[in-house]
């Protein structure tokens, strides 16, 4: 049962251009979601987050957007850059909060210069 | 600060052998959880630890696996026999503290399993 889902393995987009990357969840009980980027042979790192109780947060060039009655998340870079190539995660914690966070497939981004 | 230590970075191992990997955690830090991302999938948690008190296991093999953290701190995650659908990346994270609100997971580097 896979209910935090990245439809889209990979992404590839020009340097400067925007890069939306989405997510959707099935349990209308998860309460705060977050976004990871992971290098290859390096652990996710945490890049940004969002509550449920709020439909959009932003943190420098990244964005992060919550449709709480769609279940859909995205991320969006702007401007993009090389050095955001990577695989990107999005997780979700149930409201229990056993702290657990459920992660999607990830995507692969690609920056090209 | 330093962050969460894994080790080895990799092991090679042949199906039926046993194998463990150790976990170091951010210092202070209450909640540890190990995590298995097979190849093009995302992590998935087998286990979370809250001092030295087992949280959640349910997705935890434990027919051939096993986990403690002895004094709450430093991690062991062990297999035994080993199976070709162990071959993953074992990552290791830790957090603050489970109840705290918007709490984040801080991720070691991983252990990459092979089984032949």
């Amino acid at each position: 049962d896979q209910q935090v889902k990245q439809n889209s393995p990979s992404l590839s987009v020009q340097e400067g251009r925007i890069s939306i990357l989405n997510c959707d969840y099935t349990n209308s009980m998860f309460d705060y979601f977050l976004w990871y980027k992971k290098y290859p042979a390096e652990g996710p790192t945490f890049l940004i987050s969002i509550s449920s109780i709020k439909d959009k947060n932003e943190d420098g060039r990244f964005t992060v957007f919550l449709n709480k009655s769609a279940k859909h998340l995205s991320l969006h870079i702007v401007p993009s850059q090389p050095g955001d190539s990577a695989v990107y995660f999005c997780a979700a914690r149930g409201s229990s909060n056993t702290g657990k966070l459920i992660f999607g497939q990830g995507t692969t981004l690609q920056v090209k210069p | 600060e330093a962050g969460v230590a894994q080790s080895p970075r990799y092991k090679i191992i042949e199906k039926r052998q046993s194998v463990a990997f150790w976990c170091n955690p951010i210092s202070g830090h209450a909640t540890l959880y190990w995590y298995q991302q097979i190849l093009g999938q995302g992590p998935k948690l087998l286990i979370q630890f809250q001092n030295n008190g087992v949280v959640d296991d349910s997705q935890l093999p434990k027919d051939r696996f096993s986990a403690e953290r002895l004094k709450g701190v430093d991690s062991t995650l062990k297999i035994q026999p080993a199976k070709l659908e162990d071959s993953a990346v074992y990552l290791c994270a830790s957090s603050l503290d489970r109840w705290s609100t918007n709490e984040k997971l801080f991720f070691g580097s991983g252990t990459q399993l092979s089984v032949l």
